[in-house]
Formats: structure tokens, sequence, C-alpha cells
């Protein structure tokens, strides 16, 4: 299973929005409306900011908004913050069929650091 | 407070084996799916395995598949990863994380993981 693909790298000035792209293929993203998103700051763990596309967990700032279109999903980060500057990995459910024990996977972007300028 | 610890890690030379070990407090640990996630040394997020709240659904990440054996204890809340034959691609920190629970819909969320350890390092070298 190939990771998805990420941007390498995303900016933006304070008070803008950006968006960061995950492309997948029809047998992860494409098929399944179970795309994640995560936040990780260096030497950290990776903390949970969208799930299912599009919900955000308690906590998690409206700010971060998530989406999909084909096999292609994509988190916005909108009234961009310095604190928002990390690493940022999308994350798809990615086998043909669910609890199949020969095909289970999930597979991870390549990951886009965000820097704000 | 939900917490979960790595440990088990440390500096070992190719072909040697490692436990390490995921503890888990603040929740009811048998419950959750639970997940093993590695990063190697300036790359990205890589699933490695994961196992089921009951411990009877286990599922492997192909690089890993035969060396990899995942497991957990209920009753200790810990959740393990037995490594075998380790080769210098397995250099990584390893993460656990649990499957993630939305408070607000009263939901398990569907493979999303909500909090994570701090991690272990493994790093295989001669």
């Amino acid at each position: 299973q190939s990771a998805l693909t990420q941007p390498a790298s995303v900016s933006g000035s304070p008070g803008q929005s950006i968006t960061i792209s995950c492309a997948g293929t029809s047998t992860d993203v494409g098929r399944y409306n179970l795309v994640s998103w995560y936040q990780q700051y260096p030497g950290k763990s990776p903390r949970l900011l969208i799930y299912e596309v599009n919900k955000r967990p308690s906590g998690v700032s409206h700010r971060f908004s998530g989406s999909k279109s084909g096999n292609t999903a994509s988190l916005t980060i909108s009234g961009l913050q310095a604190g928002d500057e990390a690493d940022y990995f999308c994350c798809s459910y990615a086998a043909g069929a669910t609890y199949v024990a020969s095909s289970y996977a999930y597979v991870f972007g390549t990951g886009t650091k965000v820097t704000v300028l | 407070e939900v917490h979960l610890v790595e440990s088990g890690g440390g500096l070992v030379q190719p072909g040697e084996s490692l436990r390490l070990s995921c503890s888990a407090s603040g929740f009811t640990f048998s419950s959750y799916d639970m997940t093993w996630v590695r990063q190697a040394p300036g790359k990205g997020l890589e699933w490695v395995s994961f196992i089921s709240g009951r411990g009877s659904n286990t599922y492997y990440a192909e690089s890993v598949k035969g060396r990899f054996t995942i497991s957990r204890d209920n009753s200790k809340d810990t959740m393990y990863l037995q490594i075998n034959s380790l080769r210098a691609e397995d250099t990584a920190v390893y993460y656990c994380a649990k499957r993630g629970y939305d408070i607000l819909t009263g939901y398990f969320m569907a493979d999303a993981f909500d909090t994570w350890g701090q991690g272990t390092m493994v790093i295989v070298s001669p």
C-alpha cells in the first residue's frame, strides 16, 4: 500500500487560510469516508484533528475543517496562527473490505510542513 | 485523564528481538481497539498493527507481517508488540494509540485514533 500524497510544505501569513491536499486512490481515500488528519509538533506525539473526513473531536478548534472530493481529501486551516506551525498527516482506511484479515490496513500521507510566515 | 505510556524500546542488533509495551489508564481499556504506528527518524507516520478490544482480531502492515505480533492483556490494561528478526529499517519511534471516542455524540470514531502515547525509540544497529 503506497503512502497518500501530500505537498511537502504549505505556508501562509497569520489570518490567512491554507489547504493541505491528500491524494489517494479508489481503494483508500476514494472508497471510504474514513479519512483522518493529525497534527504533530517536532518531538511530540500526533494529535487527532479530523476524523471521518470532516468531523472534529471535542476540543479541536473550528478553524480546522476537512473535506473530500473523489480520491483527494483536504484539510483547511482558517485564521492561520503561529501555533499552527507543525507537520500534518492524513490517514485513510485502505482495505478491500472492513475487517477482512488479509486486507485490513491504514495508510498515512507523506506529511506536510506548515509554515506561518 | 486518558493516558498511554510505551516502554521497551532500546538499541538492539539486527536479528534480535524486542517486546514493546503500552500501558493504559483513565479509560476502560478492553472496550477500545488499539493500534501501533511507527515513525522513522525525520520521516512520516507508518501504520504497523491493530488489535480489537477483546484481542480476537489482529492485523498487520505488509512490511511487518510474519515478524511482528500484537497482543493485549486486558486484565493488566496493557498492549504489546513483539518484534522479531529486527532490521535496520525498523529503526523508529513506536507509538501506541487508542480508537477515538466522540464524547459529544457518544459514538466510537471510525478508524481514527484520539489518544497517543509519547512513543518509545527502537534503534537497530550492529
